[in-house]
C-alpha cells in the first residue's frame, strides 16, 4: 500500500523568505501526486498536482514543486512567501487499486510566517 | 461553478447516537469521496462513490456508511458514535473515475461527548 511521509511537522519562515515543505511517498509505480493547503477550520484547498510529463509544476498562489523518481520526493517550493501563507500544508498520492481513486494523505506540516 | 458544500457546519453528538452529514458536489462532478480528519492528522479515506455505487472502502467499520442520490449529493452516516469519532469530516467531490483530482468542501466538525 503507498504511503506518504512529510518529515517536518513544524516549520517557521520570516515572511519574504524562501520555503520549501518536503514529502516524501512511497509507491510501486508513479503516483498521482498533489499538494493541498488547510487554514484553520477549513476544507483542504488544491495548490497543485502531477500527473506525468514536466517534473516541475506549477501551481496557484506562486507556488510549484518538483517530482523526483529517484528520491520518491515532491517537495513543495516558494521563493518568497507572505504573511497569508500561514496554514497546514498536506501532500498526498493517489494510486488506486480495485478501481477506487482515493488519496493517502501525509500528516501535514505547520507553516508560520514571521513578521 | 458551485463549489463543494457541507452540512452542518459544527454537530455534538453523545455517544452510542447515530449522525448523518451531507454534501453537495462541484457541478458537473459525479464522484464523491469521504475523509475524516482527527485532530492534527492528515485526512484518512473512508468510502468512496460514483454513480450511486460505493466504489471502494476505507479502513473503517460497517457503522460508518453512506448513500449517494441521482444528483450526486451524498451522505455519511455513522452509527453507535464513539468518542474517536470526533474529527472533521470531508467530503470531497471529483469527475469520473479517473477521479484523483478531488476538490474538498469545508468539512463538518463532528464532536461526541
Amino acid at each position: 500500500a503507498q504511503s506518504v511521509t512529510q518529515p517536518d511537522i513544524h516549520i517557521t519562515v520570516s515572511e519574504g523568505a524562501s520555503l520549501e515543505l518536503r514529502c516524501n511517498y512511497s509507491y510501486g509505480a508513479t503516483p498521482y501526486l498533489f499538494w493541498y493547503v488547510q487554514s484553520p477550520g477549513q476544507g483542504l484547498q488544491l495548490l497543485l498536482k502531477y500527473f506525468s510529463g514536466d517534473t516541475l509544476v506549477q501551481g496557484i498562489k506562486g507556488f510549484e514543486a518538483e517530482f523526483k523518481r529517484s528520491q520518491s520526493s515532491f517537495n513543495l517550493r516558494k521563493p518568497s512567501v507572505h504573511w497569508s501563507d500561514a496554514a497546514e500544508y498536506f501532500c498526498a498520492v493517489g494510486a488506486g487499486d480495485t478501481g477506487r481513486r482515493a488519496l493517502t494523505f501525509g500528516s501535514g506540516t505547520r507553516l508560520q510566517v514571521q513578521p | 461553478e458551485t463549489g463543494v458544500t457541507q452540512s452542518p457546519t459544527h454537530l455534538i453528538k453523545t455517544r452510542g447516537q447515530q449522525v448523518t452529514l451531507r454534501c453537495s458536489s462541484q457541478s458537473g462532478h459525479n464522484t464523491v469521496s469521504w475523509y475524516q480528519q482527527a485532530l492534527g492528522q492528515g485526512p484518512q479515506f473512508i468510502f468512496q462513490y460514483y454513480r450511486e455505487e460505493e466504489n471502494g472502502r476505507g479502513n473503517f467499520p460497517p457503522r460508518f456508511s453512506g448513500l449517494q442520490f441521482p444528483n450526486y449529493s451524498s451522505e455519511l452516516n455513522v452509527n453507535a458514535l464513539e468518542l474517536d469519532d470526533s474529527a472533521l469530516y470531508l467530503c470531497a467531490s471529483s469527475s469520473g473515475l479517473a477521479g484523483y483530482e478531488q476538490y474538498f468542501g469545508p468539512g463538518t466538525r463532528l464532536t461526541v461527548t
